[in-house]
């Protein structure tokens, strides 16, 4: 079965600062991963997508993301936060294609500090 | 931009009762999906939806619950009689389905259950 492991449920960085969001699946086959974010009483939106196609993925707002298969990760990266991306991200996962089901993981709430 | 659009935003129901959370999936979209979101967890797959018949569906999906596309446009989720543990977030999402595009969410309908 597959699954997703989000490290940190919330993580604090200074505006201006790496923003690092870990993220490491499980998966019986080559997997479709994903990273969703949620800002506060909004759905979620869809930030990025590795399609096996380039390992390193660029998204919306600057972020970008990069599939490592020998450690099984897709973290989330930018390289200077801003106050705007406060919001809850989401890893999730799909084992088939992006017309399966996701497996989510348990999110990851970001602080940003003025 | 396309978006898939959820009403009511807000439903407070009494326990025992039906509801029906409706979605308005991106016109092109060929795959249906509902999502629940349970305050403080992760979001969980309930039910994915192609040509007129369910794909496949959780643990959660149980005969309480039911999907319909009654026209061209409008994607529905039943809940037959109501239970406390039913309180969450409900999100729609619909996918193209020609390729990996990833799944695009609705704002979501939170539901009370009383």
């Amino acid at each position: 079965a597959q699954s997703v492991t989000q490290l940190g449920s919330h993580v604090s960085v200074s505006e201006g600062a790496l923003v690092l969001l870990r993220c490491n699946y499980s998966s019986s086959v080559p997997p479709y991963l994903f990273w969703y974010v949620q800002y506060p009483n909004q759905g979620l939106q869809l930030l990025l997508k590795y399609t096996s196609a380039a390992t390193l993925v660029k998204g919306i707002n600057g972020f970008e993301a990069e599939f490592k298969k020998s450690e099984t990760s897709f973290h989330l990266t930018k390289p200077s936060a801003h106050m705007s991306d406060a919001a809850e991200y989401f890893c999730a996962v799909s084992e088939i294609g992006g017309n399966e089901k996701l497996t989510f993981g348990t999110g990851t709430r970001l602080t940003i500090i003025p | 931009e396309p978006e898939v659009t959820q009403t009511p935003s807000h439903q407070v129901t009494q326990m025992g009762q039906e509801v029906i959370l409706r979605c308005v999936p991106i016109s092109n979209h060929l795959y249906f999906y509902w999502y629940r979101q349970i305050l403080g967890q992760k979001v969980e797959f309930l039910v994915s939806f192609y040509n007129n018949e369910i794909s496949e569906k959780s643990e959660i999906f149980d005969d309480q619950f039911s999907v319909e596309r009654p026209d061209g446009s409008n994607f529905t989720l039943k809940i037959r009689s109501t239970k406390l543990e039913d309180s969450a977030m409900y999100f729609c999402a619909s996918s193209e389905g020609t390729s990996v595009v990833g799944q695009y969410f609705g704002p979501g309908t939170r539901l009370t259950v009383t």
